[in-house]
C-alpha cells in the first residue's frame, strides 16, 4: 500500500470549515482513498473513502486532486467533538486480506 | 445492522499470567476481521488478520497468537503476558476487500 504524508497537527475554530490535507503521491491506479478518526480511548471511526472522485457525506467532504497524489478531508462546520486523530490511509480495494495499515495521522484540536 | 462487541473494556493483569480477548460481530456473515494494538502515544499496529474460520495471519512476530474458531468470533491469546504487551487492543471487521472497517471500543490492557 502506497505510503501517506499528514502533518502531525493542526488546530482550527469552532463553526469553521477544517481542511485535513494528505499527500500520497505514490498512489496507483487501483488504490483507494480512506479516511478513518479516533477520537480520545475510543476506537477508530470510519468517516469517507474514494478512488477518483470528489465524495460528500453526512460527516465529512474527500477531494482528490486530479493526479490523485493528494487529497483533503474537508470537515464543513468543526465542532469540539472534532477533535481528535485523522488517519489518512492508501490502500489497494482488492488487497487479500483487506489490510488496514495506519500511519501517524494528523492531531486535530477545535478550538472555542 | 452490524455490531461489534469486544470485552473487557479494562483489563490489568500480573506478568507471566494468560491471556484471552474476545471479539464477536453480529449482523453480519464471513468478516474479514482483524486485532490492532496501540501503545501509549502511539500508532495503530495491526496484530493479526482473518478472512474466514481457521485462517489467521500474522503481521508482527510477538507474544501474542489468535484464533476464529467460529465466523464471527476472533479471539486474541497469549500464554504469557510480558510488561511490553500493554496497549490499547482493538477488533475490527470489514466486509471485505474495498470496503471499510469498523472497530470496537478497544480493551485496555495493563501487564504489571
Amino acid at each position: 500500500d502506497a505510503k501517506t504524508t499528514q502533518p502531525t497537527s493542526m488546530d482550527c475554530a469552532e463553526g469553521r470549515a477544517a481542511n485535513l490535507p494528505c499527500n500520497h503521491s505514490t498512489i496507483s491506479g487501483n488504490e483507494y482513498v480512506y479516511w478513518y478518526r479516533q477520537i480520545h480511548s475510543q476506537g477508530p471511526q470510519y468517516i469517507i473513502h474514494g478512488l477518483k472522485n470528489n465524495e460528500t457525506n453526512e460527516m465529512a467532504s474527500l477531494i482528490i486532486t486530479e493526479d490523485r497524489k493528494s487529497s483533503t478531508l474537508i470537515l464543513p462546520h468543526a465542532t469540539l467533538r472534532d477533535t481528535a486523530v485523522y488517519y489518512c490511509i492508501v490502500r489497494v480495494g482488492y488487497a487479500a486480506g483487506n489490510k488496514l495499515t495506519f500511519g501517524g495521522g494528523t492531531r486535530v484540536l477545535v478550538k472555542p | 445492522s452490524q455490531t461489534i462487541h469486544q470485552w473487557p473494556a479494562t483489563l490489568v493483569q500480573p506478568v507471566g499470567s494468560p491471556l484471552s480477548l474476545e471479539c464477536t460481530v453480529e449482523g453480519t456473515s464471513n468478516p474479514n476481521l482483524y486485532w490492532y494494538r496501540q501503545a501509549a502515544g502511539r500508532g495503530l499496529q495491526l496484530l493479526f488478520y482473518s478472512v474466514g474460520i481457521g485462517q489467521i495471519s500474522s503481521e508482527v512476530p510477538q507474544n501474542l497468537s489468535a484464533s476464529r474458531p467460529q465466523d464471527r468470533q476472533f479471539i486474541l491469546s497469549s500464554k504469557k503476558l510480558l510488561l511490553s504487551d500493554s496497549g490499547f487492543y482493538l477488533c475490527a471487521w470489514s466486509r471485505g476487500p474495498g470496503t471499510e472497517a469498523f472497530f470496537g471500543q478497544g480493551t485496555r490492557l495493563t501487564v504489571v
